[in-house]
């Protein structure tokens, strides 16, 4: 059975500060997304990383993939209130779409 | 608006009741999921269609029963449901492996 672990699963931080989340398992994907949710909404996707070791960066957002495939990191620069939410890896393991599986989440919380 | 619809947004149902979920896409997308996400815990896939061919349902209860009409429509009927099916129901929609999902904004359904 595939998991994806999240860390942490909670996160409360100042404004302006950095922060890092991780996804990660013991199995290897085809490709791996991000997902913001806010209360009352379904996720919206930020990225998808498919190749192993890629960057790649939404503003103050830097998401990378693993060399092996296996775990991801996402990570933001001067973080601002705007950011808060639940953030959710999922993971896609190999030719079938049916087989995205998603973290538990990391929610994050930005006091101004 | 993200591009997928679902309604109603918010519904209240007794344990003997009838009800449908509805969602629906115009983003040209081959793919079509339900999920259901409780709180602390991940998301859940239920159901999985793509071209309208039911391809996954992971072990959910006969009383979901989802219905997929046309590429763009899905439902998802519930009869006779228990307390513990109150949760937050996401409909998405993807275009294809590795492209990541267009979620809906959820029906929060608590069964009473």
């Amino acid at each position: 059975t595939q998991l994806l672990e999240q860390s942490p699963q909670f996160l409360s931080i100042q404004e302006g500060e950095n922060l890092t989340v991780y996804c990660n398992s013991s199995s290897v994907f085809s490709s791996l997304q991000w997902y913001r949710q806010e209360p009352g909404e379904g996720p919206v996707l930020l990225v998808t990383v498919v190749t192993g070791g890629e960057v790649k960066k939404l503003k103050r957002l830097t998401f990378q993939f693993g060399d092996a495939r296996k775990d991801s990191s996402l990570h933001i620069t001067a973080a601002q209130p705007g950011d808060t939410g639940l953030y959710l890896c999922a993971g896609e393991g190999d030719s079938s779409a049916s087989k995205i599986i998603f973290g538990s989440g990391t929610r994050l919380s930005i006091r101004p | 608006e993200t591009g997928v619809t679902q309604t109603p947004r918010h519904l209240v149902m007794g344990m003997t009741n009838k009800k449908s979920l509805k969602c629906e896409q115009h983003l040209g997308h081959n793919a079509m999921y339900w999920y259901k996400q409780s709180a602390k815990k991940p998301l859940e896939l239920m159901f999985v269609y793509s071209l309208e061919e039911r391809v996954e349902n992971n072990s959910v209860p006969s009383r979901f029963s989802p219905e997929c009409p046309n590429s763009s429509h899905l439902f998802l009927h519930l009869h006779t449901l228990q307390p513990e099916d109150s949760a937050l129901y996401l409909c998405a929609s993807s275009p294809g492996e590795n492209y990541g999902y267009t979620f809906g904004s959820g029906t929060r359904l608590t069964v009473v």
